[in-house]
C-alpha cells in the first residue's frame, strides 16, 4: 500500500523568509503533485512533476522531484501572506491507474 | 460556467434522510472522482469513474451510492448516513489518456453535516 508522508503538518513563518516542505512516499510511482487548498476553498493544481531530478518554479514556490529517495521538496522563498495556505502532495500509483494518494498537507501560516 | 462545479455548496441531513451531491465538469474530460475530506485525516478517494464506467470503489460503505449517467456529470446519492459522514465531499476530473493520472481538477466541494 503506497504511504504518503508529508512533514511538517504545520507550519507558521514570517514573511520574508524560506523554508522547505517535504514529502515522503513508500514505493515507487511516476508522477508527483502538489496541490494549495484556500480555507473553505477546493484543491488547485500547483505543479506535475513527472520524472527524477525534474524541478518546476513558479513565483515564491518550487518543486522537485528525487524519485531514487522517493521525495519531493516544496520550496518557500522570501514568503508573503498571501501564500497562507495549506499545501498537499499526491502521488500516482504505478501502473495507469487513475487513483492518487495523498498526504495530508502542510497548513502554512505566513506571519507579517 | 467554467471548470468544475458541485451542488449543493452546503447540506445539512439527518440520519434517516436522503439526499444527493451533483457534480459537473466542463472541461471535456473523462474521468471523474469522488473524495471525503474529514478533519485530521488525509483526502479520502472513494469512487473513480473512466468514461462512465466505475472503475474504483475503494471500500466506502453502501450508504453512498455514485452513479455516472455520462462523462460530464457524476452524483453521489446518500441515505441513512451516520454522523461521522460529516465532512466535505469533493469532485474532481481528469484526462485519462491511458499513460497514468493527469492532472486532477477539483470542484469547490460540498460540506455535508448530518445530525
Amino acid at each position: 500500500e503506497l504511504k504518503v508522508e508529508q512533514n511538517p503538518l504545520f507550519l507558521s513563518m514570517q514573511e520574508g523568509k524560506n523554508y522547505t516542505i517535504y514529502c515522503n512516499y513508500s514505493t515507487t510511482s511516476d508522477r508527483l503533485y502538489w496541490y494549495r487548498q484556500d480555507p473553505g476553498k477546493s484543491l488547485e493544481s500547483l505543479f506535475v512533476l513527472l520524472s527524477n531530478g525534474a524541478v518546476k518554479q513558479e513565483g515564491r514556490l518550487m518543486a522537485s522531484l528525487d524519485t531514487k529517495a522517493r521525495l519531493s521538496t516544496l520550496h518557500i522563498t522570501a514568503a508573503v501572506h498571501d501564500l497562507s495556505a495549506t499545501y498537499f502532495c499526491a502521488v500516482d500509483i504505478l501502473g495507469g491507474s487513475e487513483k492518487l494518494v495523498f498526504g495530508k498537507g502542510t497548513k502554512l501560516t505566513v506571519n507579517p | 460556467e467554467t471548470g468544475v462545479t458541485q451542488t449543493p455548496r452546503h447540506l445539512v441531513m439527518g440520519m434517516t434522510n436522503k439526499k444527493s451531491l451533483k457534480c459537473e465538469q466542463h472541461l471535456g474530460h473523462n474521468a471523474m472522482y469522488w473524495y471525503k475530506q474529514s478533519a485530521k485525516k488525509p483526502l479520502e478517494l472513494m469512487f473513480v469513474y473512466n468514461f462512465k464506467e466505475q472503475t474504483e470503489n475503494n471500500s466506502v460503505p453502501s450508504r453512498f451510492s455514485p452513479e455516472c449517467p455520462n462523462s460530464s456529470h457524476l452524483f453521489l446519492h446518500l441515505h441513512t448516513l451516520q454522523p461521522e459522514d460529516s465532512a466535505l465531499y469533493l469532485c474532481a476530473s481528469s484526462q485519462d489518456s491511458g499513460g497514468g493520472t493527469d492532472t486532477q481538477y477539483f470542484g469547490p466541494g460540498t460540506r455535508l453535516t448530518v445530525l
